[in-house]
């Protein structure tokens, strides 16, 4: 596509429910990449994919927090028996493998909510 | 502690106004760039810098990487109302990959 498709937009769930996150990665962008943004604020890194290596999974917050990238492609984040302080917006981006230098492509996030 | 260390963290100036907003580390980066991201957006990037001392322009907007590739500041000359936003850098280090460490952000309003 275009540009970096996320979905759901907006994200209520109850506490303890599980969540999942998708996100369309521009085409041939071989690089994807998982953030997340609480209250307007800097971005912490969350999981990498790189191509067909083991992805980079040192920003994951906890063990109720997974990822995984289908077919080099879409990537689903998945929240397991959410808590109030998952409640922030998450970024996804792509890159063409060489992000450090030519940037990533965000998409819009999806705004998760747990109450 | 944030290993990109962005000031200020709000700016609120008036329209015509200049404003500098720095992103400082102890460490080195390869290569540094900086977002301006819009409420319900994700971030877009403006610039990369890649050498130590390397200056760029984008129309009002003046990016410098410092000589020893550790800081870098963003200069806005006659700030515009369409210049609000959230402004974000974000560094690459030899280690790490394709990674990019982003800063906490420089929250600038720019009133009429």
């Amino acid at each position: 596509g275009a540009g970096v498709s996320q979905s759901p937009s907006n994200k209520v769930t109850e506490k303890g429910k599980d969540v999942e996150l998708r996100c369309d990665p521009i085409s041939g962008h071989t690089a994807l990449y998982w953030y997340r943004q609480s209250l307007g604020q800097g971005l912490e890194f969350l999981i990498y994919f790189q191509g067909n290596s083991a992805p980079d999974k040192s920003g994951l917050p906890s063990d109720r927090f997974s990822a995984e990238r289908t077919g080099g492609s879409v990537s689903t984040l998945t929240i397991q028996r959410t808590q109030q302080e998952d409640s922030a917006v998450y970024l996804c981006a792509s890159s063409s493998g060489r992000g450090v230098y030519y940037g990533y492509t965000f998409g819009s996030g999806t705004r998760l909510t747990v109450v | 502690t944030q290993l990109l260390e962005q000031s200020p963290q709000f700016l609120s100036i008036q329209e015509g106004e200049n404003l500098t907003v720095y992103c400082n580390s102890s460490s080195v980066f390869s290569s540094l760039q900086w977002y301006r991201q819009e409420p319900g957006e994700g971030p877009v990037l403006l610039v990369t810098v890649v050498t130590g001392g390397e200056v760029k322009k984008l129309k009002r907007l003046t990016f410098q990487f410092g000589d020893a590739r550790k800081d870098s500041s963003l200069h806005i000359t006659a700030a515009q109302p369409g210049d609000t936003g959230l402004y974000l850098c974000a560094g690459a280090r030899n280690n790490a990959g394709n990674m990019l460490t982003f800063g906490g952000g420089t929250r600038l309003m720019v009133k009429p």
